[in-house]
């Protein structure tokens, strides 16, 4: 089974704080992305990358960014908190051709 | 633009009251289709793709459809434990020429005994 496995399910950040989110899969996928999602609001792309140290800005990028050094792991920062970045954070992976995507568990940030 | 409108938001059936949820979408060339199911607090769980028109997938209770413009997810005598939301989900290509996932806002079934 494809796993996708997020460093926190829960984290609470004052405002002004730099908060870093990992992920990491088991499954060689080349594709990862970064969701956030709010009721009434949906799934919304943050960011994803397709490669190794490769990155494309989804639909709501401001106030984050994020970073692949390795195959398996992809990173979401956050580089000032502020409390509209109060949401779940959810990463996901897939493979090139085919983007089925599998998620992890979710990261509830409240940000104070 | 590439756009996910599911219906209806919220679904409140009995167990064993069949039903349709549903997907209508709009895609420049549809490449894939995709049914989730998400609990509560927890991430989205993969049920379904579908690439083509007429094409049909069954899963247990669950049965999607797929036409040229949207997509049904059946639930045939559903339990309590399909109580869940529904997520509906289109492939798309990006400016930057690389895939990605169009997400509608999802439909919450609830199935009470």
């Amino acid at each position: 089974d494809v796993k996708v496995t997020q460093s926190s399910r829960y984290l609470v950040k004052r405002t002004g704080e730099k908060v870093f989110l990992e992920c990491v899969q088991d499954m060689d996928h080349e594709n990862m992305f970064w969701y956030r999602q709010d009721p009434g609001l949906g799934l919304r792309l943050i960011y994803f990358s397709y490669d190794v140290k490769m990155k494309e800005k989804g639909d709501i990028p401001e106030g984050y960014s994020v970073s692949r050094e390795k195959k398996e792991r992809f990173s979401l920062i956050l580089e000032s908190a502020s409390t509209n970045q109060t949401s779940m954070y959810l990463c996901a992976s897939s493979t090139r051709v085919n983007t089925e995507a599998f998620f992890g568990q979710g990261t509830r940030l409240t940000v104070v | 633009e590439d756009q996910v409108t599911q219906s209806p938001e919220a679904l409140r059936l009995q167990e064993g009251e069949s039903s349709s949820l549903n997907c209508s979408y709009t895609v420049s060339g549809l490449r894939g289709l995709f049914w989730y199911r998400q609990d509560p607090g927890k991430g989205p769980e993969f049920l379904f793709t579908l690439y083509s028109a007429g094409e049909e997938k069954e899963k247990e209770r669950l049965k999607a459809t797929l036409t040229k413009k949207e997509s049904f997810l059946h639930i045939t005598a559903p339990k309590p434990e399909d109580s869940a939301t529904y997520l509906c989900a289109v492939q798309a290509r990006t400016q930057g020429g690389s895939e990605k996932l169009v997400f509608g806002k999802g439909t919450k079934l609830t199935v009470n005994p």
